[in-house]
């Protein structure tokens, strides 16, 4: 069974300030893959980023970075410094190796203000 | 860029109507998938084909069926409309395999009156 949990429902931040999403999630697995997707007030999602089980690495993108961690099953993510372009939904996902199925949390709605 | 083109933004249909949600895709992906979106309850799988005139039951398929007649199209049909399937429904396509990122359309908000 796959599940992902993202148990803040809404943050609001006043621009300029960090904010982290947290994504927690549970597979029985051990080659799975967790994605990232930012759904703006157009609607159209947006992929963000993809990583795979066998991978720890924490990556940084401009002011995009994630932490993933096997030992807690958590892949968070953190906007540095947010901007109010960065208001919209955020949604992880999970999908296993053999399966066409992509399992999304239930979406962290970010507020940034100016 | 890959375009997933839905057919309507809006859709506004009476109980007991039979509805067409259509959805193209221009990168000629295998993989193609039905998601509904509700607060809340974020992305649920309806459908999803790996291939033309293939077909999968997501996690919420009742009330649901889909065609996919060419590589390209992947339809959503709602054989009796009801109230409870008022959502925004998301089509997406993919290159084989569950890793691949998924690329979405604009989305259809449905509303069952």
């Amino acid at each position: 069974a796959q599940k992902v949990t993202q148990a803040q429902t809404e943050i609001s931040v006043v621009e300029k300030e960090d904010v982290t999403l947290d994504c927690v999630y549970e597979t029985r697995d051990t080659t799975y893959y967790l994605f990232w997707y930012k759904q703006p007030p157009s609607g159209e999602l947006v992929f963000l980023i993809r990583r795979n089980s066998f991978d720890e690495q924490n990556e940084i993108s401009g002011r995009y970075s994630w932490n993933f961690q096997k030992s807690t099953s958590s892949f968070n993510f953190t906007i540095t410094a947010s901007q109010v372009v960065d208001s919209a939904v955020y949604f992880c996902a999970l999908s296993e190796s053999n399966d066409y199925k992509l399992s999304f949390g239930a979406g962290t709605t970010v507020t940034v203000r100016a | 860029d890959v375009k997933v083109t839905q057919s309507s933004r809006y859709l506004v249909k009476r109980t007991g109507e039979k509805v067409f949600l259509e959805c193209v895709q221009d990168m000629d992906h295998e993989n193609m998938f039905w998601y509904r979106q509700d607060p809340g309850l974020g992305l649920r799988l309806i459908y999803f084909s790996y291939d033309v005139k293939m077909k999968e039951k997501g996690d919420i398929p009742e009330g649901y069926s889909v065609s996919r007649e060419k590589k390209e199209r992947f339809s959503l049909i709602l054989e009796s409309a009801s109230t409870n399937q008022t959502s925004m429904y998301l089509c997406a396509s993919s290159f084989t395999g569950g890793h691949s990122p998924l690329h979405f359309g604009n989305g259809t908000r449905l509303t069952v009156t």
